[in-house]
């Protein structure tokens, strides 16, 4: 089956560092969208990727549809105290009616 | 800011009992989606539900789970016989049509003891 990887695991940044998570999969995605969960809550679209190339901005969040269509990359910069959480990617492809596969999430931990 | 909503949010139960969790997605998304997350793992898709009717599942999406539009707002799963191992959060999520973000609710947090 498709195999999606989500790396790294975890990130301990202080307030203010910049932040770089990724994910890679074994097969072609046309849609990347990354979010942010919360304990104990659902998770939070962030940005929505659906060109191969694509480089969209949110604020403070950066995220690339990779070339290939099998990677996307998120960057957040100049992290303060709220951007703790998990995030993760979530891709679909085109043979399925928007089933999303997810990583298993990047936590960061961010001090002050 | 439209939000898909989901009740309850706890819902502790009896292994063997049946459940049915409830979803109002965002009222002019068509396209609906269950998915579950067991305590510190990943997101997993169960179903997605499209014109009345399922239009993909997933193995863990058997005979036991059903899913239903009983009116023009609401979005439920059932579980017909609870196992100890149905014990995770539960996400409703739903799309429109023009773009294929998907949109969660708050999740229900589900026990079977």
């Amino acid at each position: 089956g498709q195999q999606l990887n989500q790396s790294p695991q975890s990130m301990f940044i202080q307030e203010g560092e910049d932040v770089s998570m990724n994910c890679t999969s074994s097969s072609i995605f046309n849609t990347w969208l990354w979010y942010k969960q919360d304990p104990g809550e659902g998770p939070v679209l962030l940005i929505a990727l659906y060109k191969a190339g694509e480089l969209t901005s949110n604020g403070r969040l950066t995220a690339q549809f990779g070339i290939t269509r099998k990677d996307s990359f998120l960057n957040i910069s100049a992290s303060i105290p709220s951007d703790v959480g998990i995030y993760f990617c979530a891709g679909s492809s085109t043979d399925s009616w928007g089933k999303l596969q997810f990583g298993a999430g990047t936590q960061v931990v961010v001090t002050p | 800011e439209p939000e898909v909503t989901q009740t309850p949010s706890h819902q502790v139960t009896q292994m063997g009992q049946e459940v049915i969790l409830r979803c109002v997605p965002i009222s002019n998304h068509l396209y609906f989606y269950w998915y579950r997350q067991i305590l510190g793992q990943k997101v997993e898709f169960l179903v997605s539900f499209y014109n009345n009717e399922i239009s993909e599942k997933s193995e863990i999406f058997d005979d036991q789970f059903s899913v239903e539009r009983p009116d023009g707002s609401n979005f439920t799963l059932k579980i017909r016989s609870t196992k100890l191992e149905d014990s995770a959060m539960y996400f409703c999520a739903s799309r429109g049509t023009a773009a294929w973000s998907q949109y969660f609710g708050p999740g229900t947090r589900l026990l079977v003891l």
